[in-house]
């Protein structure tokens, strides 16, 4: 019972490197999500993607790119990483009902320091 | 538009001791109420939800009732363990499900 699955779990990066985050979901859910966790920030929307092909700007985007690879896998690419982007980066997905209070379920989250 | 603001933490509580975490929102139209749980190095967990007015979400003897007409959704416990500490967010997502708005999240210890 996987649910959401994002790797890696822990990097370090250095400044201007890139790096992709993996997700994957075996919901079948069509929406998937990420999020950025930083301390008295809470959560922050950085992309969505509604189903798949699609892709949408959330909060936070800048630095960001993303790619629906398909209806399970939603990836996050940091392309010249940037110290204020040292986070915690949480993939999610939810099913996406209208009306039926629908649920994100979230992964175990990946802890990102850019030195 | 759509928000969620919860009281600011940290909350320190004795074991057995009554737990509220007050979570007020603003939407348009109807919203889903959320609350999730997040115990340290984990992701959020759905901890209870409730989809319309009055309804009352409850889990592991936590309880939130969907007030419309104060615009609230107040997490409640009767006898918190140190089992309990954790940081809670409450949530809503909107009427299409499109989107999920998160507060900042209250942390709580429960000491024994």
């Amino acid at each position: 019972n996987a649910g959401v699955t994002q790797t890696p779990k822990f990097q370090v990066l250095k400044t201007g490197q890139s790096m992709t985050l993996q997700c994957a979901q075996d919901m079948n859910h069509n929406s998937m999500y990420w999020y950025r966790q930083d301390p008295g920030m809470g959560l922050r929307l950085i992309y969505y993607s509604a189903s798949e092909g699609t892709t949408d700007k959330g909060e936070v985007p800048n630095g960001y790119n993303v790619s629906r690879l398909n209806k399970r896998e939603f990836s996050l690419r940091l392309e010249s990483a940037a110290p204020s982007q040292t986070s915690v980066y949480f993939c999610a997905s939810s099913e996406r009902w209208l009306n039926s209070g629908n649920t994100i379920y979230f992964g175990e989250g990946s802890w990102l320091t850019v030195v | 538009g759509n928000s969620v603001t919860q009281m600011e933490g940290p909350v320190t509580l004795s074991e057995e001791a009554f737990l509220t975490i007050n979570c007020t929102y603003t939407a348009t139209g109807y919203p889903s109420l959320f609350w999730y749980v997040q115990y340290p190095g984990e992701g959020l967990q759905l901890l209870l939800k409730a989809t319309k007015a009055d309804d009352k979400g409850s889990n592991k003897g936590f309880e939130a009732t969907y007030r419309k007409e104060t615009t609230s959704f107040h997490l409640e416990k009767g006898s918190v363990q140190v089992s309990d500490s954790a940081v809670y967010f409450c949530a809503l997502s909107d009427r299409n499900g499109n989107q999920f708005y998160f507060g900042t999240g209250t942390s709580l210890t429960v000491i024994p």
